[in-house]
């Protein structure tokens, strides 16, 4: 069974284009986050839900917007698509806030043109 | 500002030379230290957490260890399905619950 899931697994997309990616996770937690790798294959926090309830929110443009419709899901729009876009993104969920390891989604590469 | 540098960027390896990869760390109060593994095209696969200086986790070939300032991560005769990149993170005491991740350290093992 797949802990973390996402989808779609790649994105091609032009710039000012709207597009959605989303998360699910069956591990029963409470906690789920988005990060950014870039090409120099660095992690970074974007945001971070805890059942629901946003929690960080690290000064991404707010062409992204997060949303957690329950606690096992949390989609991660973004819009007017920017080259600087181009990344992979990371879903993952931790049994609660504020600690614990984190188990990471298989990424979602997306390609702004 | 918390922050995480590993070293080598790269290492390579032949099978069954053991070796070490490290992890510096700033951060204003640690929660816990974290390594995790991840193979290209994938997500990063947890490998173990650290909580306080001077504790140890093992499995198979690898084991962690941690200090006041670092982390090492040993590999104790490695085989070529070693090779990947491996994070380390950390948790600082903020509550928030974010992950402050190094650069990686890509490992390459030759047969």
């Amino acid at each position: 069974d797949t802990a973390v899931s996402q989808t779609p697994k790649y994105l091609v997309t032009q710039m000012g284009n709207d597009k959605s990616i989303k998360c699910e996770q069956n591990l029963g937690h409470d906690t789920m986050y988005w990060y950014k790798q870039d090409s120099k294959k660095f992690l970074k926090i974007m945001f971070s839900y805890n059942n629901k309830e946003l929690i960080i929110n690290e000064t991404v443009p707010n062409r992204f917007s997060p949303k957690s419709p329950d606690k096992a899901h949390l989609n991660l729009h973004i819009n007017s698509l920017e080259l600087g876009d181009s990344a992979v993104y990371f879903c993952a969920s931790s049994q609660m806030v504020g600690g614990g390891e984190q188990y990471f989604g298989p990424g979602t590469r997306l390609t702004v043109t | 500002e918390d922050q995480v540098t590993q070293s080598p960027e790269a290492l390579r390896l032949q099978e069954g030379e053991s070796s070490s990869l490290n992890c510096s760390y700033t951060v204003s109060g640690l929660r816990g230290l974290f390594w995790y593994r991840q193979d290209p095209g994938k997500g990063p696969e947890f490998l173990f957490t650290l909580y306080s200086a001077g504790e140890e986790k093992e499995k198979e070939r690898l084991k962690a260890t941690l200090t006041k300032k670092e982390s090492f991560l040993h590999i104790t005769a490695p085989k070529p399905e070693d090779s990947a990149t491996y994070l380390c993170a950390v948790q600082a005491s903020s509550n928030t619950g974010k992950l402050i991740f190094g650069q990686g350290t890509t490992l390459q093992v030759k047969p």
